[in-house]
């Protein structure tokens, strides 16, 4: 009964490193989802995926891409990283309809010194 | 402006009490849904209760409800019988049927602290 499986749970990276966070989801949802969320603070999407093929920007895109490889996989990926990007980072899925919730994965730490 | 406000950031309540955490939104689609959520501090978040714009009644699951009031356009998540594993995060959110309809918002949230 996996849901939403995040990789890594935890990362260091140096300023300047690349990284890529993976998520994969077993619930044939179509939408997929990359937040971040700072301590203390709310959820802040970063990018979504509608459906397989295609991707949209979400409020903090800026130094992050995204890749939907198919309709279980949507990856994140941090080409330049900074301290600034030191964040938790949780990936979601939902199937259509509004009275659908979000399903989360359980996050990765990701701290950049 | 924004889609949810929560305006409580941190509220007590004494065990086998209940609390209210409130949750207005804003739209104009008339049909949409809301959400909250739970965040404990080990991080998940885990999916609590959901309302539907053109739900008759008020949501329950359990010990959580949903105080519903459309006109005021609040839904105010009330836990009854307060327990120390309550002690969490709570996110309201909101999805659109027909306005970003892959979107949701979320709000600030609240951090619950239940006292022994």
């Amino acid at each position: 009964n996996a849901g939403v499986t995040q990789t890594p749970k935890f990362q260091v990276l140096k300023t300047g490193q690349s990284m890529t966070l993976q998520c994969a989801q077993d619930m044939n949802h179509n939408s997929m989802y990359w937040y971040r969320q700072d301590p203390g603070m709310g959820l802040r999407l970063i990018y979504y995926s509608a459906s397989e093929g295609t991707t949209d920007k979400g409020e903090v895109p800026n130094g992050y891409n995204v890749s939907r490889l198919n309709k279980r996989e949507f990856s994140l990926r941090l080409e330049s990283a900074a301290p600034s990007q030191t964040s938790v980072y949780f990936c979601a899925s939902s199937t259509q309809g509004y009275n659908q919730p979000q399903h989360f994965g359980d996050g990765t730490r990701l701290s950049i010194l | 402006a924004q889609k949810i406000t929560q305006t409580q950031p941190g509220m007590f309540v004494q065990e086998k009490e209940a609390v209210t955490l409130d949750c207005t939104y804003d739209t104009s689609d008339p049909s949409y849904g809301l959400f909250w959520y739970k965040q404990p501090s080990s991080g998940e978040m885990i999916f609590l209760i959901y309302q539907g714009s053109y739900d008759q009644q008020n949501a329950t699951e359990g010990r959580y409800s949903l105080n519903f009031q459309k006109a005021r356009k609040s839904a105010n998540l009330v836990i009854s019988a307060s327990q120390l594993g309550d002690s969490a995060m709570y996110f309201c959110a909101m999805r659109e049927a027909a306005y970003n309809f892959n979107k949701f918002y979320f709000g600030s949230g609240t951090k619950l602290n239940v006292k022994p």
